[in-house]
């Protein structure tokens, strides 16, 4: 069945250091990805998303490119900033389109 | 608008009591979701609806009811509370047009069972 794979976490960074979050996937023909994010006590927000191989999906300085050849979605921001702190979710859809499927989410922090 | 409305927002079971968990979204979103999120498992999908009076179980649906009646309501029953099913429920909801629509998220049930 469908799988998604996220670096455990926490990562811990600094105001201003860059991110990356790695995402892979295992799924049948060829599902969107997503990146979903889970501020303290809230539910998920949809972050960004791509739809087929090659396309970049941005939000917010966020970034993720849909690498079919790697089976990749990695989230990467140039500049981190402490309200940036969250959990992150890598997920994709069925092949209908019906449900996600989500990886275990990686939790950031970010100090001043 | 409200978006995606869930309530209680906090409850403690003892095992063996049953409750319901409610949401309510006034997007008119056809598809609706109930997950369940386990520290560090990321979120497991329990059943999810298509429409009004259609409903399938995701991964986890053992424990569980739903009902859709409307388009707007999707409750999630617990009939015999266990331990296991200590954990915070999500629910979601988006509208039908393929595999690239947004879900958009309740704010989150966190359920106790003792």
């Amino acid at each position: 069945g469908d799988s998604v794979t996220q670096m455990e976490g926490p990562v811990t960074l600094s105001e201003e250091a860059f991110l990356t979050i790695n995402c892979t996937y295992t799924a049948t023909g060829y599902p969107s990805l997503f990146w979903y994010v889970q501020y303290p006590g809230e539910g998920l927000q949809l972050l960004l998303k791509a739809t087929k191989a090659d396309d970049k999906g941005s939000n917010k300085g966020f970034e993720a490119t849909y690498r079919k050849e790697t089976t990749s979605f990695h989230l990467e921001k140039g500049s981190v900033q402490v309200s940036d702190s969250a959990v992150y979710f890598c997920a994709l859809s069925d092949r209908r389109g019906s449900t996600l499927t989500f990886g275990k989410g990686t939790m950031l922090l970010v100090s001043p | 608008n409200a978006g995606v409305t869930q309530t209680p927002k906090f409850r403690i079971l003892k095992i063996g009591q049953s409750m319901t968990l409610q949401c309510t979204q006034d997007m008119n979103h056809n598809y609706m979701y109930w997950y369940r999120q386990d520290p560090g498992m990321g979120l497991k999908l329990i059943y999810y609806s298509v429409g009004a009076g259609i409903t399938d179980k995701g991964e986890v649906p053992n424990g569980y009811n739903v009902s859709r009646s409307t388009t707007e309501d999707f409750p999630l029953r617990l009939e015999l509370a266990a331990p296991s099913q200590t954990s915070v429920y999500f629910c979601a909801s988006r509208q039908a047009g393929g595999s690239t629509d947004t879900q958009y998220f309740g704010p989150g049930t966190r359920l106790t069972v003792l």
